[in-house]
């Protein structure tokens, strides 16, 4: 069974700094997508980036960034030069890939991020 | 593009009671998915339509929980007899291009469902 676990519940920052968020999953799947996705207080979910298992360049988007490490079975995401706006619950996500008749992404628990002025 | 629409945003109901939950996804959008999220469970999968027709319900529970999607416009959630652990944040999402290599899921604000 696909299994993805955030072990971070909370993580607070000083504004403008860098900051990784952790995620590990559990799949016998040889193809994935990996997501992260982001939750604001107003409780809208927004996509962040994405990562393809077969590929080994990590993903970027702004200021969002993965580091994917396959072994490890691990797909951080990293914030850089935060912004207040930033604070929010991010949720990592996963999906088997070539299954166009499932619909389910399994998500994390999340981790809280606190961007302090 | 307004994006996905939700109603109501909050809904009360007492126990044993029916509820409806209403979804309209992006225009032109062919997949849309029904998720729950609770403090408890976090987000869950209920089911998935692609092109009106259901595809994946494997997350909907088998007993007083329906959907339905009678045109590419609106979808529902009906659950009937309602108990207080169904209250949860019901969340509706749609697709362009499910199964098709983008992925990404676009997500309603969310209806707040509360058993009393």
């Amino acid at each position: 069974a696909q299994k993805v676990t955030q072990t971070q519940t909370s993580i607070s920052v000083v504004e403008k700094t860098t900051v990784t968020m952790d995620c590990v999953y559990e799949t016998r799947d040889s193809s994935y997508f990996l997501f992260w996705y982001k939750q604001t207080a107003s409780g809208e979910i927004v996509f962040l980036i994405r990562q393809d298992s077969y590929k080994k360049e990590n993903a970027t988007v702004g200021h969002y960034s993965l580091n994917f490490q396959k072994p490890k079975s691990s797909i951080g995401l990293i914030i850089t030069a935060t912004q207040i706006e930033d604070s929010a619950v991010y949720f990592c996500a996963m999906r088997r890939r070539g299954n166009y008749n499932q619909g389910k992404l399994i998500f994390g628990q999340g981790t809280k991020l606190s961007i302090k002025p | 593009n307004a994006g996905v629409i939700q109603t109501p945003r909050h809904k009360v109901t007492g126990k044993g009671q029916e509820a409806t939950l209403w979804c309209e996804p992006i225009s032109g959008h062919s997949a849309v998915f029904w998720y729950r999220q609770t403090i408890v469970q976090g987000l869950e999968f209920l089911t998935y339509f692609r092109n009106q027709a259901p595809i994946d319900d494997s997350g909907m529970p088998k007993e007083r929980f329906s959907a339905q999607m009678p045109n590419q416009s609106h979808s529902t959630l009906k659950i009937q007899s309602t108990q207080p652990q169904d209250s949860a944040v019901y969340l509706c999402a749609s697709s362009l291009d499910w199964g098709q290599g983008a992925e990404t899921l676009y997500f309603g604000s969310g209806t707040r469902l509360t058993v009393l």
